[in-house]
C-alpha cells in the first residue's frame, strides 16, 4: 500500500518560534490535507491543497503542495501554546475516496 | 446536535467478546469511514462505505465487520475482540468522493481489550 512519511515525529519548541513539518509519499497525490488533533478529540482539517505548487495560508499556518505531487509541508509561524497537538498530513490518490494519513507530528510549545 | 457522533467514548471489554462501536452523522454524507489510531501508525483505514449497503475494506480490515443499512449510521463490530484491537477508533464522513470535499471526524472511541 501507499506510504506517507511524516517528519519530524515530535517537536519541542518555545512560544514564538516558527515550526515546519513535512510529508513525502511514494505515490502521486491529487490532494494534500493537513489536520490537527487536540488531546481526546478527533482530527480537524486545517488546510486543503488541490493543485501542485499551490501555497495556501490559514492565519499563522501555511502549507504547500509540492511540484512533484509527492510531498507537502506545513509551516506554523509565531507558535502559541494552543498550537500544541498532533498534526497529520493526508493524501488522496487520483481516483477513489480513500485518504492515506501520515504518522503525525507531536508538537509541544513551551510558554 | 448536528455533526458526527461516536458512542461509546470509552469501552473496556474482555478478549473474545463481541463489541460494537457506533457512528452517527446528521449531514447525509455519502461516504463514511472507520480508522484506528495507534502510536507510531497514525490513522489506518479499517473499512469505508460509499453509500447505504455499500462497504469496502480498507488497510486493516481483519477482525472487523461493518454494515450500513441507513445513510446516517455506520457501526463497526469486533466479532471476537483481541488485545491487538486495543486502540482509539475514529469515524469520519465526507459528502462525496470528489477531491475537494472535506472529511469530518468524530471524537473517537477509546477501546481497551483485556
Amino acid at each position: 500500500g501507499q506510504q506517507l512519511n511524516q517528519s519530524p515525529q515530535s517537536m519541542f519548541i518555545q512560544e514564538g518560534e516558527d515550526v515546519s513539518m513535512n510529508c513525502t509519499s511514494s505515490s502521486i497525490f491529487n490532494t494534500w490535507l493537513w489536520y490537527k488533533q487536540d488531546p481526546g478529540e478527533g482530527p480537524v482539517l486545517l488546510i486543503a491543497l488541490y493543485k501542485a505548487g499551490e501555497l495556501t495560508s490559514n492565519g499563522r499556518l501555511t502549507a504547500q503542495f509540492g511540484i512533484t505531487r509527492k510531498d507537502s509541508f506545513l509551516n506554523i509561524s509565531a507558535s502559541i501554546p494552543s498550537d500544541v497537538g498532533i498534526y497529520f498530513c493526508a493524501g488522496q490518490e487520483t481516483s477513489g475516496s480513500r485518504l492515506t494519513f501520515g504518522e503525525g507530528t507531536q508538537l509541544t510549545v513551551n510558554p | 446536535d448536528a455533526g458526527i457522533t461516536q458512542s461509546p467514548r470509552y469501552k473496556i471489554t474482555e478478549t473474545g467478546r463481541q463489541v460494537t462501536l457506533m457512528c452517527h452523522q446528521t449531514w447525509s454524507h455519502s461516504y463514511m469511514f472507520w480508522y484506528r489510531q495507534d502510536l507510531g501508525h497514525g490513522l489506518r483505514l479499517i473499512y469505508y462505505s460509499a453509500a447505504a449497503d455499500i462497504t469496502d475494506k480498507g488497510e486493516v480490515p481483519d477482525g472487523y465487520v461493518v454494515s450500513r443499512s441507513k445513510t446516517e449510521n455506520f457501526p463497526l463490530t469486533l466479532e471476537s475482540a483481541t488485545r491487538s484491537q486495543t486502540s482509539v477508533y475514529f469515524c469520519a464522513s465526507r459528502w462525496d468522493r470528489r477531491l475537494n470535499t472535506e472529511a469530518f471526524f468524530g471524537q473517537g472511541t477509546r477501546l481497551t481489550v483485556v
